[in-house]
Order: C-alpha cells, then structure tokens, then sequence
C-alpha cells in the first residue's frame, strides 16, 4: 500500500539536544513538506522540497534543517536552536499534501 | 503574501442537516489552488477537497461542496447530510504552484445527535 509514515509517533528531547523526525513516502512524490502546529493553531512551513538535493525554507525555518538524498526521505532535524520545540510535525508530500500522522515533539 | 481568515473560530450543527463553513483568502496571483483538509482527534489531516482556480466550477466530493467565488477570495465549504464522523477540525489551506501552502486557522465543528 502507498503511503507516507513518520516515527517516532512521540519523542521527547531534553534542552539542548537535536533530534530528528523521519518521513518516508512511497507515493512517488517528487514534493515534500514539514509543518509544525501549536495548539489550537492551523500549521506553519518549516521547509519543502521539489525535487531530489534541492530544498527551500518556509515561513519558520529558524532552528530547523533539512536534507533530501532521496526522494522517498525528508528528514528534519530539530536543532538546540530552535528556542521553542514542544509542538506537533506533520510531514506531507505532493501537490494535494498526502500527510504522515505526525510526530508529537516534546521538550522536558 | 497570502492569507487564509477562517471567520469561525468553532461551529455547531445537527446530525443530518447541513453546515457550511467561512473561508476568505488574500492573493495578488491568478493561479492557485485551495483545499479543505479534516483534522479528527487522531490528528490525522485528511484532504476533503481541492480547487483549481482556474477551474470555475465548483468542486464537489460526494457530500462535501465548495462555493469558489474568485473575485470575492472566498472559498466555503458545505457539509451535507453532516454526520457525527464529520465532527472534527476543518482547516481552509492556499496553494501557489506546487509550493507554498498557507493554512487557516481552522473550524472546530462539533456534529451534535
């Protein structure tokens, strides 16, 4: 069956680590994208890529990063940077955004 | 840059009737796209339906229809038939060509029996 997961499905960080969430999809997508959601909120860009090695930043891409080797894997790391990580990520890929079930990040 | 206003912060509607839900969106292009997605407690986002701007006909999936005005910027959707499944976060989204995507802030829509 095609699909997109993430894992872990929960993952708490202690102050000052990274840590990074997975995203696989074997739709055959070319697009891919990370969104953050806070509570009660809808969800903000972290970052997207179009195609193999290429990514851009969204509106909130500060304390995130990105890599694209392949086209079915989109990870994201969460850096020590990122002033205010506790939040949901979801992962989506192609132009109608098939979303991942999200991975609940907190930090303890 | 683009801006999605979902008007509605929450909605309440009886099983079996219909419901329709706000949504303006703020855009100086002319070709884009517009979706509803369904956020259920899971958490789990689902797309419920998608519109091609340059479409002028509305969208419809099954019991799920748009109103797309374009000249106005707005973009509604109409729940039929609503069911206690449907209750659940429904968030109005805004797409560029393939990049991009804006989200509003969501209606909570609670299906009452």
């Amino acid at each position: 069956d095609g699909g997109i997961t993430q894992s872990p499905k929960y993952l708490f960080r202690k102050e000052g680590q990274n840590v990074t969430l997975s995203c696989e999809q074997n739709l055959n997508h070319d697009a891919m994208y990370w969104y953050r959601q806070d509570p009660g909120q809808g969800l903000r860009l972290i970052y997207y890529s179009q195609i193999v090695n290429d990514f851009q930043k969204g509106d909130i891409a500060e304390g995130y990063s990105v890599s694209r080797e392949k086209k079915e894997s989109f990870p994201l790391t969460v850096t020590s940077a990122q002033k205010n990580p506790t939040a949901f990520y979801l992962c989506a890929s192609g132009v109608e955004q098939f979303f991942g079930p999200g991975t609940r990040l907190t930090v303890l | 840059a683009q801006t999605v206003t979902q008007s509605q912060p929450e909605m309440s509607v009886q099983e079996a009737e219909t419901v329709t839900l706000s949504c303006t969106y703020d855009t100086s292009e002319n070709n884009y796209y517009l979706f509803w997605y369904k956020q259920p407690p899971s958490r789990q986002m689902i797309l419920v339906i998608r519109q091609e701007a340059y479409k002028q006909q509305n969208a419809t999936e099954n019991r799920f229809s748009v109103n797309f005005q374009k000249a106005a910027k707005s973009f509604s959707l109409k729940i039929s038939d609503s069911q206690l499944g449907d209750t659940a976060m429904y968030f109005c989204a805004f797409m560029k060509r393939y990049n991009d995507m804006r989200f509003g802030a969501g209606t909570r829509l609670t299906v009452k029996p």
